[in-house]
This record gives C-alpha cells, sequence and structure tokens, in this order.
C-alpha cells in the first residue's frame, strides 16, 4: 500500500502541458520524481523537490507545498508516454516510499 | 560509464533463499547509499532495502523486514540483496539504484526473481 497518493493515470495532447500530483506523508521530505518508460528501468527526472539531474531537460518541472508534490510536464512529446512515479524517505518510517504511479497518455 | 548489473535472479521455492548481486562500475560505489526497489508484474514501484554508503546503517521496508538482509562490499563495488523464507508475494524485477536516502539516481536494469512451486 503506497503513502503517496498519485492519479492513476492522465493524458494530453502533444504539445500541452500536464501536471501530476503526489500527495501524502511528505511532511519536510525531500521528494524525487522518476520516468519509467515501457520494458525499461526507472529513470531519475527530478530530486530535492525540483532540482533537474544533468541532461533532463527543461520541460520537466517539480514543485512541493506541504504535504503535497507536483511534477510538470510542458511541450508534450509521444516519446513521454510513461509511468510516472514520485518517491521520498519516510524520516517518521525511517523507509523510502513510492507512491503508486501514474500512467501518462499523450493523446 | 556508469553502470549497475544486477544478477542473481529465478525461479525458487516458497520458503527457499536466493542471493541477488548488483555489481557497480564508472563512479565512486563507496561514496553513495544504495536501495533495493522491486516491482510485481504489471504493478509499481516498491521501496525494499537501503544500506548507506559505508554499510553502517540499513532500513527495510515492513514487508520484507526479518527475511531480507542487505549488504555490501565496497572493495568490490557490489551490493546484496539475502532473501531467505520466500514467498510468492516476492516475485517481482529487482532492482538496485544508487544515490541517497531521498533519492535513486542511477537503476541497473534489473533481475527477475519468481516464486512458484
Amino acid at each position: 500500500q503506497s503513502v503517496l497518493t498519485q492519479p492513476p493515470s492522465v493524458s494530453a495532447a502533444p504539445g500541452q502541458k500536464v501536471t501530476i500530483s503526489c500527495s501524502g506523508s511528505i511532511g519536510n521530505n525531500y521528494v524525487s520524481w522518476y520516468q519509467q518508460l515501457p520494458g525499461t528501468a526507472p529513470k531519475l527526472l527530478i530530486y530535492d523537490n525540483n532540482e533537474r539531474p544533468s541532461g533532463i531537460p527543461d520541460r520537466f518541472s517539480g514543485s512541493k507545498s506541504g504535504t503535497s508534490a507536483t511534477l510538470g510536464i510542458t511541450g508534450l512529446q509521444t516519446g513521454d508516454e510513461a509511468d510516472y512515479y514520485c518517491g521520498t524517505w519516510d524520516s517518521s518510517l525511517s523507509a523510502g516510499v513510492f507512491g503508486g504511479g501514474t500512467k501518462l497518455t499523450v493523446l | 560509464q556508469v553502470q549497475l548489473v544486477e544478477s542473481g535472479g529465478g525461479v525458487v521455492q516458497p520458503g527457499r533463499s536466493l542471493r541477488l548481486s548488483c555489481a557497480a562500475s564508472g563512479f565512486t560505489f563507496s561514496s553513495y547509499a544504495m536501495h533495493w526497489v522491486r516491482q510485481a508484474p504489471g504493478k509499481g514501484l516498491e521501496w525494499a532495502a537501503l544500506i548507506s554508503y559505508d554499510g553502517n546503517n540499513k532500513y527495510y521496508a515492513d514487508s520484507v523486514k526479518g527475511r531480507f538482509t542487505v549488504s555490501r562490499d565496497n572493495s568490490k563495488n557490489t551490493l546484496y540483496l539475502q532473501m531467505n523464507s520466500l514467498r510468492p508475494e516476492d516475485t517481482a524485477v529487482y532492482y538496485c539504484a544508487s544515490g541517497t536516502y531521498s533519492r535513486s539516481d542511477r537503476w541497473g536494469q534489473g533481475t527477475l526473481v519468481t516464486v512458484s512451486s
């Protein structure tokens, strides 16, 4: 059972913008976001709430407010179709946690 | 280049044991915390275990606590996951990942563990 809650699916047209929410036991912990393309390992997209690793385009952004975090993707491309997961280290549980994942469809 | 390569997966009967390995290369393995994350077929990611950079601190998900043991050999740049008393619900692709407590920067390609009689 995920401690972090994400919408099961989101969709938008190419070129549009989409946001994916993540809520739950975030507290003061840093949130990360991962992209998992079909049949591949997850890839880090955002860390420390809003930082992008080298090589991640600025079409991807992260934000956090209170107990919720949001991943934003602008200029949607068909290659962005994937599952997206939020994750954090829950210091109160001393455990890592992931959201249930959100499937992005680019119509 | 940076690489994490898992091995040791396979088919195992319920109640038996299996040890996974994760060989790291291309970065300073001993400087990073390491995670094991698993993904059951068709399901989402589930965090399983974490070991600190020096091996002194280990943490487990409730679902594997008492059955799985994470360890590392920094002299061999290798991470391990000893899995005992395996259950059908442990069937998953197991990924190793390096990073910090709050993020996983680099991921391996995963190794499939199937627990079935």
